[in-house]
């Protein structure tokens, strides 16, 4: 089955900090990969997302590197904020004749101090 | 943002009470899911249609039916509410499931207590 595993939180950085939340992934197809970000009280955000080897996604600030070859996913930003305090999810979407399901990881959630 | 309504936004309600979420979209997306968070579960797929009065079970379904009569609403029922369906529950919905990387839109979510 398809499983997606981040690190355990929570992770707390101080403002201007270097950013690293790690995903790694299982899947029975080719899948998709995607960030999401929950701030306080709301849903889910896409923050990111990549669908091939090799591919990087970027936003606000925050990227990405499709890993094939080592199943990873992991999200890096170079200067974070106290707005980037949120719970970050991983999560995949599986080609494997369920493209249209995700499964996500158990989230991370981070605080970033002024 | 995706038009995704979902209502209530919070419930409190007794054990063995049936409850109905709503789900409203206005985006005409196909494929509509429900979920639900909970600590150190992270986001788990309850029910998910891909169509008109077309549904299938996700991997946490015991105990939830969900029903959708029209394009734009998505209902999940708790026949008769345990304690144990205490949690946060999110709508989310998605155009197209046949091209890559078709990410999914979450609705704000409904808070939901049974005691």
């Amino acid at each position: 089955g398809n499983s997606v595993t981040q690190m355990e939180g929570p992770v707390t950085l101080s403002e201007e900090a270097f950013l690293t939340i790690n995903c790694t992934y299982t899947a029975t197809g080719y899948p998709s990969l995607f960030w999401y970000v929950q701030y306080p009280g709301e849903g889910l955000q896409l923050l990111l997302k990549a669908t091939k080897a090799d591919d990087k996604g970027s936003n606000k600030g925050f990227e990405a590197t499709y890993r094939k070859e080592t199943t990873s996913f992991h999200l890096e930003k170079g200067s974070v904020q106290v707005s980037d305090s949120a719970v970050y999810f991983c999560a995949l979407s599986d080609s494997g004749g369920s493209n249209y399901k995700l499964t996500f990881g158990k989230g991370t959630l981070l605080t970033v101090n002024p | 943002d995706a038009g995704i309504t979902q209502s209530p936004r919070h419930k409190v309600t007794e054990t063995g009470t049936p409850v109905t979420l709503r789900c409203h979209q206005t985006e005409n997306h196909r494929y509509m899911y429900w979920y639900r968070q909970d600590p150190g579960h992270g986001l788990r797929l309850i029910h998910y249609s891909y169509g008109v009065k077309d549904t299938d079970k996700g991997e946490v379904s015991d105990g939830y039916s969900v029903s959708r009569s029209k394009t734009e609403d998505f209902l999940l029922t708790l026949e008769s509410a345990t304690s144990s369906q205490t949690s946060v529950y999110f709508c989310a919905i998605s155009g197209f499931a046949g091209g890559r990387g078709q990410p999914q839109h979450f609705g704000d979510g409904t808070r939901l207590s049974i005691l």
